[in-house]
């Protein structure tokens, strides 16, 4: 089965500089991954969509690769703000029957001022 | 406008009690998903409704888990006789597309956090 790997452990990144977070995947490419954020006691909010044949999008100071010979997508944060801290999400959507997402363990991003 | 609402937000119960948990999708949207999240993980998904009918509910742990959508808009999810290990908060989305693929991805409610006994 589709397995997908964030780094768990916290990601420190110190104001203003560019935040970049991984996620790998084996096995088949999804039709199109997702990120979210989420903040304690909240539920994931959505931020970034990307299609198997798009290589980057962008969305202010976000912006998404993926990159289906590495089974990777990057995400990253430019011009960092501590309120930028929070959990960041990926997900996967396979196509076909199975509809719900699957999602990686997240990993926690901490922008220091 | 309104977001997804879920209630309640917390609900403890004993072992082996029925619980059920409610879900207030976004107007108009027809697909709704129920995920499970255990602490430090990502969600889980349970099940996944196409206006009233379980389109997917091949994640759902066991037959003690059951979710309905009877007029296309709210959904319950209901577990019997609940076990410890059912302890997570479950998360509710929806979205006005097939998981989300006219671009705007899933809508999370808040979550109902379950805790069992």
């Amino acid at each position: 089965s589709q397995k997908i790997e964030q780094n768990s452990e916290a990601l420190n990144i110190q104001e203003g500089k560019t935040a970049t977070l991984t996620c790998n995947y084996t096995n088949y490419s999804p039709a199109y991954l997702q990120w979210y954020r989420q903040d304690p006691g909240r539920g994931p909010v959505f931020l970034l969509l990307i299609r198997e044949n798009e290589k980057e999008k962008r969305k202010e100071r976000l912006k998404v690769t993926f990159d289906t010979t590495l089974k990777q997508s990057l995400f990253h944060i430019t011009a960092s703000q501590p309120a930028d801290s929070a959990t960041y999400l990926c997900a996967f959507y396979s196509g076909g029957g199975a509809d719900g997402l699957t999602f990686g363990k997240g990993t926690h991003l901490i922008i220091q001022p | 406008g309104a977001g997804v609402s879920q209630t309640p937000s917390n609900k403890v119960t004993e072992k082996g009690k029925y619980v059920e948990l409610r879900c207030d999708p976004i107007s108009g949207h027809t697909a709704l998903y129920w995920y499970r999240q255990s602490l430090g993980q990502g969600p889980e998904f349970l099940i996944y409704f196409q206006g009233t009918g379980a389109a997917d509910d091949s994640g759902l742990p066991n037959d003690r888990f059951f979710a309905v959508r009877p007029e296309g808009s709210v959904s319950t999810l209901k577990i019997q006789r609940t076990e410890r290990g059912d302890s997570a908060v479950y998360l509710c989305a929806s979205s006005s597309g097939v998981s989300g693929t006219s671009g705007g991805g899933q809508f999370f409610g808040p979550g109902t956090r379950l805790t069992v006994l």
